[in-house]
């Protein structure tokens, strides 16, 4: 069944980068794309970028400059960096599949704190 | 980048009213190809946003059929007929015609 699990740290301290990994199973990443999607504490849904399932990306502008999203078709991952990180970027990263949102992972916290 | 407005903002309801959750887009969300990539998640507390209905109408597999979703161009509608408790819980419209993909801020479904 189709499945995605965000992972990683879940502590980054101020102006540090952000390293997440979407590992996802039942369905291939050449035939669907992967979007990034976060949500500060209590607050509502921030589309943050995709990974096309033809290997093509797009960011949210607001993030643009610091984001970037990259994918190992081998392993079945794909991959967010965010520098530049502040207290603001506290929240709840998850990746979803597709432009449809039809299956979420679980989400990871992170909290950007010195 | 396109904005969805949803009213209301919070909605309380008794189990078993039927209650419905507007979504208002500031352009059209009908795509080139015919298409209209308008859907409804919801998430209960704790938990991830699950797909409720794509493509404005079509329900996902495994929702209830109390829950219907209408509308074209830049207006839209979630329809629960017969609230349960189980729904309870943040329902959010998202877009996928025009890139980047957007979210409306959320309608909080509470019980009376």
């Amino acid at each position: 069944q189709v499945q995605l699990t965000e992972s990683g740290p879940g502590l980054v301290h101020p102006s540090e980068t952000l390293s997440l990994t979407c590992t996802v199973s039942g369905f291939s990443l050449t035939g669907y794309s992967v979007y990034w999607v976060r949500q500060p504490s209590g607050k509502g849904l921030e589309w943050m970028g995709r990974m096309r399932y033809n290997g093509d990306t797009s960011y949210n502008s607001a993030l643009k400059s610091r984001l970037s999203i990259s994918r190992d078709t081998s392993k079945n991952q794909v991959f967010l960096k965010m520098n530049s990180l502040q207290t603001d970027d506290t929240g709840t990263y998850y990746c979803t599949r597709g432009g449809g949102v039809d299956y979420w992972g679980q989400g990871v916290m992170v909290t950007v704190s010195s | 980048d396109v904005v969805l407005t949803q009213t209301p903002p919070t909605l309380s309801a008794t189990i078993g009213q039927s209650v419905s959750i507007s979504c208002r887009s500031s352009q059209s969300l009908l795509h080139s190809n015919g298409n209209t990539y308008l859907h409804w998640l919801l998430q209960r507390p704790g938990q991830s946003p699950q797909l409720l209905i794509y493509s404005v109408s079509r329900l996902e597999s495994g929702v209830p059929n109390r829950f219907s979703g209408s509308g074209s161009g830049t207006d839209f509608t979630l329809k629960i007929s017969g609230v349960e408790a189980e729904d309870l819980g943040v329902y959010y419209c998202v877009q996928g015609t025009h890139a980047p993909n957007t979210f409306g801020a959320g309608t909080k479904l509470e019980l009376k």
